[in-house]
């Protein structure tokens, strides 16, 4: 199994400040004949599903606020919410699409500092 | 657009069979491929199986042994099975839609979830 591991595990930021969260994978998700990396962002709010954020590493899905970005390649990424706004609290998961078993990382709870 | 909505017992017994069908709404079934995912409470994700709608399936190693996947489209439904179920199989369960028509996609639609509970 490809293992993700996300750091870190929770972070308090000021409303309108940079946070950055990690994803390491145990093993490259880059298929290099198509040179995509095969890793999405998930935001979670208490007593919802997930929603995708971003795929391919960084491609914003449709609707997603342009203060949600995506990058890394191959075993580490990075989501960066640029300016925190309140609506932004949420357990963020990365999540590995590359191989079998679909893995999940185990979640940063974003809050406000 | 598209909907998702799990139905089935909130609640199963020890040892039985977790039964739950996913139903498809505002869209096609069809050139999609459609997981099922769970969480138990407080805690992460874990991918248990995806099909196609043409039945290609493709399960978790760590379940395969008790998870059956099917697809119905003439209903536009998909299904799972869990066998003998312990606590631990006590999650949210959510289905969902691979977001392209090829098997290694991202989840961009998913159902509310429906909380299963293993208890006698």
């Amino acid at each position: 199994d490809i293992v993700m591991t996300q750091s870190p595990d929770s972070l308090a930021v000021s409303l309108g400040e940079r946070a950055t969260i990690n994803c390491k994978s145990s093993q490259s998700v880059l298929y290099s004949s198509n040179n995509k990396n095969y890793l999405a962002w998930y935001q979670q709010k208490p007593g919802q599903p997930p929603k995708l954020l971003i795929y391919w590493a960084s491609t914003r899905e449709s609707g997603v606020p342009d203060r949600f970005s995506g990058s890394g390649s191959g075993t580490d990424f990075t989501l960066t919410i640029s300016s925190l706004q309140a609506e932004d609290v949420a357990l963020y998961y990365c999540h590995q699409y590359y191989g079998t078993p679909r893995t999940f990382g185990q979640g940063t709870k974003v809050e406000i500092k | 657009q598209v909907q998702l909505q799990e139905s089935g017992p909130g609640l199963v017994k020890p040892s039985e069979t977790l039964s739950l069908t996913c139903t498809v709404s505002g869209g096609s079934i069809s050139n999609y491929y459609w997981s099922w995912i769970r969480q138990p409470p407080g805690k992460g994700l874990e991918w248990i199986a995806y099909i196609y709608y043409r039945g290609n399936t493709n399960y978790n190693p760590s379940l395969q042994s008790r998870v059956t996947i099917s697809v119905d489209t003439s209903k536009s439904q998909f299904s799972l099975k869990l066998t003998s179920v312990t606590a631990a199989d006590t999650a949210v369960y959510y289905c969902a839609r691979g977001r392209g028509t090829y098997s290694n996609s991202a989840f961009d639609i998913w159902g509310q979830g429906t909380m299963v509970t293993v208890s006698s």
